[in-house]
């Protein structure tokens, strides 16, 4: 079957490193997305992986092995302003409509 | 200009009302998408647009009826709504439906409550 399993919720403190894991078993995969999503906002796209190894961008990290499925996204230098949802998503097929997603990862700053 | 916006921000809507919801991007993105989003949820698709045909309706009721008049708009016309539809309804584009490294670019969304 489908399915994508990523924490439910997790603390850290300002400045820190947080890393948000991601598991997948899907039928298909051509790639993987982390959204960011603010309460009551809108997904906010953060990274893409569909190759093995870790893509950097600024604070953000994300790193795919697709062969054990997993994924993580990794923040740096955690500020107030990352306590969000972050959402694993995954590409199943050809479409981007095909999209299985996680039910998101709570993050909770703390000073 | 990575811009999809979408009004209004919040709807009130009795379960006899029609209003609409709409969507409007200026990026040439040829795929758009509505979804549903409860609280604590991913979003849910529901509708996908390419080049302004429907391509993809995921069971969806007909209470809720898609219409993309042009390459840019996309709406979402609500009407009979039961107080479950109460949601934040999210619209998104893509460069195409298919393919690539292609990212799902979302709208601000609209909070829709049924009343």
């Amino acid at each position: 079957g489908q399915n994508i399993d990523q924490p439910t919720e997790m603390t850290a403190t300002e400045g820190a490193i947080v890393q948000i894991n991601c598991t997948y078993q899907t039928s298909g995969f051509n790639g993987l997305f982390w959204y960011q999503q603010h309460a009551g906002e809108a997904p906010t796209f953060l990274s893409y992986n569909v190759l093995d190894g870790l893509e950097e961008k600024g604070r953000f990290s994300s790193f795919l092995s697709r062969s054990k499925g997993y994924s993580y996204l990794l923040l740096k230098e955690l500020q107030m302003k990352d306590s969000a949802s972050y959402l694993c998503a995954v590409r199943e097929g050809d479409s981007n409509y095909q999209l299985i997603w996680g039910a998101g990862t709570k993050l909770i700053i703390k000073p | 200009d990575t811009e999809v916006t979408q009004t209004p921000k919040h709807l009130v809507m009795g379960m006899t009302n029609k209003k609409s919801l709409k969507c409007e991007q200026h990026m040439g993105h040829r795929a758009m998408y509505w979804y549903k989003q409860k609280a604590k949820k991913p979003p849910e698709l529901m509708f996908v647009y390419s080049y302004e045909k429907l391509s993809i309706n995921e069971s969806v009721p007909s209470r809720f009826s898609p219409e993309c008049p042009n390459s840019s708009l996309l709406n979402l016309h609500l009407h009979a709504l039961q107080p479950e539809d109460s949601a934040l309804y999210l619209c998104a584009s893509s460069t195409r439906l298919a393919g690539g490294t292609d990212t799902q670019y979302f709208g601000p969304g609209t909070r829709l409550t049924v009343l």
